[in-house]
């Protein structure tokens, strides 16, 4: 099983809602990552968890809140958004890094979230 | 900072024929991984093929190999035999061999939108 699930899909929320962004594997990874991607951009790296520690915050606003309760699932937890946070948000997962070592980060397909 | 230019914002190309992306990138380090992923409009970013820095042999995953130029600083992809499934954004990456705090860190390029014309 080489999958990364995302749930939800879709998520259209207003600026004084809370809403969770969900990512689940189940490959052993310990290595969980969090990306933006706007439209026709590349991804951009949010946060990296190593071992469930945050480990990488790419100075992301505090709106944006991650959670690792576990090995196999990562949270973003949402509040407060803006509409230019609108964006397709990834997860995605690896082996943990280590010098003179190289995994694949797999992808997950994405949550297409839209703030009001 | 490590830089990745990819030049071409979007190509097309004939079924059956063969079609090379080009990504050139910035780096003072010696020790480091280039990527090429795949992201049809379905979304899910795939991994297309991989190239550490220290060996000198250009990587192929079947109808996809790069032209690797260390010296240049490039790290093109060719695809031979395209087809209709190939129809999709293809982002260069690198990522550093010196992990320290930068734990995966993939750095993008802007990607270029293949069309595949049947």
């Amino acid at each position: 099983d080489t999958e990364v699930t995302q749930t939800p899909k879709h998520l259209v929320m207003g600026m004084t809602n809370k809403k969770s962004l969900k990512c689940e594997q189940h490959m052993g990874h310990r290595a969980m990552y969090w990306y933006k991607q706007k439209a026709k951009k590349p991804p951009e790296l949010m946060f990296v968890y190593s071992y469930e520690k945050l480990s990488i915050n790419e100075s992301v606003p505090s709106r944006f809140s991650p959670e690792c309760p576990n090995s196999s699932l990562l949270n973003l937890h949402l509040h407060a958004l803006q509409p230019e946070d609108s964006a397709l948000y990834l997860c995605a997962s690896s082996q943990v890094l280590f010098v003179g070592t190289d995994y694949e980060q797999y992808f997950g397909p994405g949550t297409r979230l839209t703030v009001t | 900072a490590q830089t990745v230019t990819q030049s071409q914002p979007e190509m097309s190309v004939q079924e059956a024929e063969t079609v090379t992306l080009s990504c050139t990138y910035d780096t003072s380090e010696s020790d480091y991984y280039l990527f090429w992923y795949k992201q049809p409009p379905s979304r899910q970013m795939i991994l297309v093929i991989r190239q550490e820095a220290y060996k000198q042999q250009n990587a192929t995953e079947n109808r996809f190999s790069v032209n690797f130029q260390k010296a240049a600083k490039s790290f093109s992809l060719k695809i031979s035999d395209s087809q209709l499934g190939d129809a999709a954004m293809y982002f260069c990456a690198y990522r550093s061999g010196n992990y320290g705090g930068s734990q995966g860190n993939l750095i993008f390029g802007k990607g270029t939108k293949l069309s595949v014309k049947p």
